[in-house]
């Protein structure tokens, strides 16, 4: 069955510092591989997808991530961080029924 | 112009109860869905449908019932209120049988059950 694994439920960095938030997944065949974000009180928001091709793909607002097939991780970085990055990150895998990780909160320090 | 649109957007209510969530896209997708999001963040799929046929069906109690009258419209009516099911939930749109495909979100409704 299909999973996915964020090991880091909450995260704090400062503004203009580098992130890297993990996500390790479960899937039989290759998977379709996604981040999104959500804002306070807001629906979820796609940063990137990963389906097949080059592994280290990029998404809206300056985030990358990098599909690692031997490590089963989907990593999500950004290279300095924004004040309005503060929110909910969660990655998710699937084809039809999309599963999604416990979600990664960032907190973003001045 | 809102692509995927709930409403309402806060519900509060006695145990018991029976309450409906509505959810219109105007993408055109075939595909639309409901997770519930916990307090705790998590997120689970509840029910798809694509074009106004059931193809998943999470293990949710038979108290929930989706009803999706066209492919743009998908609503949850929820029986018998428990204080469990205080949650947000999600409307989603995908394309297709969302093979592969980007998920987009309504803003969330969120249910209180007092």
């Amino acid at each position: 069955a299909q999973s996915v694994t964020q090991p880091d439920i909450h995260i704090t960095v400062s503004e203009g510092a580098s992130l890297e938030l993990r996500c390790n997944y479960s899937y039989g065949a290759t998977p379709y591989l996604f981040w999104y974000v959500q804002s306070p009180g807001q629906g979820l928001q796609l940063l990137l997808k990963y389906f097949s091709g080059d592994t280290l793909v990029q998404g809206i607002k300056g985030f990358e991530a990098e599909f690692k097939r031997s490590q089963s991780s989907f990593n999500l970085r950004k290279p300095s961080v924004h004040w309005s990055d503060a929110a909910e990150y969660f990655c998710a895998v699937g084809a039809r029924d999309m599963r999604f990780g416990a979600g990664t909160r960032l907190t973003v320090k001045p | 112009d809102t692509a995927v649109s709930q409403t309402p957007k806060y519900l509060v209510t006695q145990m018991g109860n029976d309450k409906s969530i509505k959810c219109e896209q105007n993408l055109g997708h075939d595909t639309m869905y409901w997770y519930k999001q916990d307090s705790k963040k998590f997120l689970k799929i509840m029910f798809s449908y694509n074009n106004k046929e059931l193809i998943i069906n999470e293990t949710v109690p038979n108290r929930f019932s989706p009803k999706s009258p066209d492919k743009a419209h998908l609503n949850l009516h929820i029986n018998s209120l428990e204080l469990g099911d205080s949650a947000v939930y999600f409307c989603a749109s995908s394309r297709g049988q969302g093979i592969g495909g980007e998920l987009f979100f309504g803003e969330g409704s969120r249910l209180t059950v007092l």
